[in-house]
């Protein structure tokens, strides 16, 4: 089953804009992590923002994690069309080990308008 | 260094037929976890596996296992095919323990006809 939902389902926005996902989360957790996914192939980790964290920056990226609301957002800065893909967000439960896996969402489908 | 390696790339199989997927790990990673991206869907874990023993299992029937040689590579193995293991089936390679993000493999397309 699903652990959680980005929001929204599909975003269109225009080269140069910032673009800013969202995803929810049910259960307790060690860290949750952003993917990017192009056309339907193998995904790439983006950024890990622990529990204990608030906000992470990794170039044009800024993520933030509200764990009272098991929530965290995904921000994407001067978007470029090769930012075009599908963006998942992943939680790493607190068994420890990763030993139940990641949790993906459904993933938010990106398109940037040149 | 290369990365997650995984074969075949697409496959088509029969219903009832069995089918086994390899993974590589990249070089001094001894974790390999196994997804299973439905359409329109994220990836459901699999299984995961550190130090050849299986440490984790998703919600998926014993028609799937998966075991991880010496050399920290792995196969997954389906039996009995149904039409609903249509999919993309990803390997991630990771160090243990929390706090490391995953990298996967391009995975391999199971189609069931």
């Amino acid at each position: 089953s699903q652990q959680g939902e980005e929001d929204p389902q599909a975003l269109s926005i225009q080269e140069g804009e910032n673009a800013t996902m969202n995803c929810s989360y049910k259960t307790s957790i060690n860290n949750l992590q952003w993917y990017r996914q192009n056309s339907g192939r193998g995904l790439v980790h983006l950024i890990l923002i622990r529990s204990n964290e608030r906000e992470k920056h990794s170039g044009r990226l800024r993520v933030t994690l509200d764990t009272s609301k098991k929530s965290s957002s995904l921000l994407i800065t001067a978007s470029r069309a090769a930012d075009t893909a599908s963006y998942f967000c992943a939680t790493d439960g607190d068994s420890g080990g990763g030993a139940d896996g990641l949790t993906f969402g459904k993933g938010t489908h990106l398109i940037i308008q040149p | 260094d290369a990365g997650v390696t995984q074969s075949p790339t697409h496959l088509i199989k029969t219903r009832g037929q069995h089918v086994t997927l390899r993974c590589s790990p990249i070089s001094g990673h001894k974790s390999v976890s196994w997804y299973q991206q439905v359409l329109g869907q994220g990836p459901q874990f699999i299984f995961q596996y550190y130090e050849k023993e299986e440490r984790g299992r998703g919600n998926f029937p014993d028609r799937f296992s998966a075991r991880q040689f010496p050399n920290y590579s792995s196969e997954l193995n389906v039996n009995a095919l149904l039409l609903g293991d249509s999919a993309l089936y990803l390997c991630a390679s990771g160090r243990r323990g929390p706090n490391y993000g995953y990298t996967f493999g391009s995975g391999t397309r199971l189609t069931v006809v």
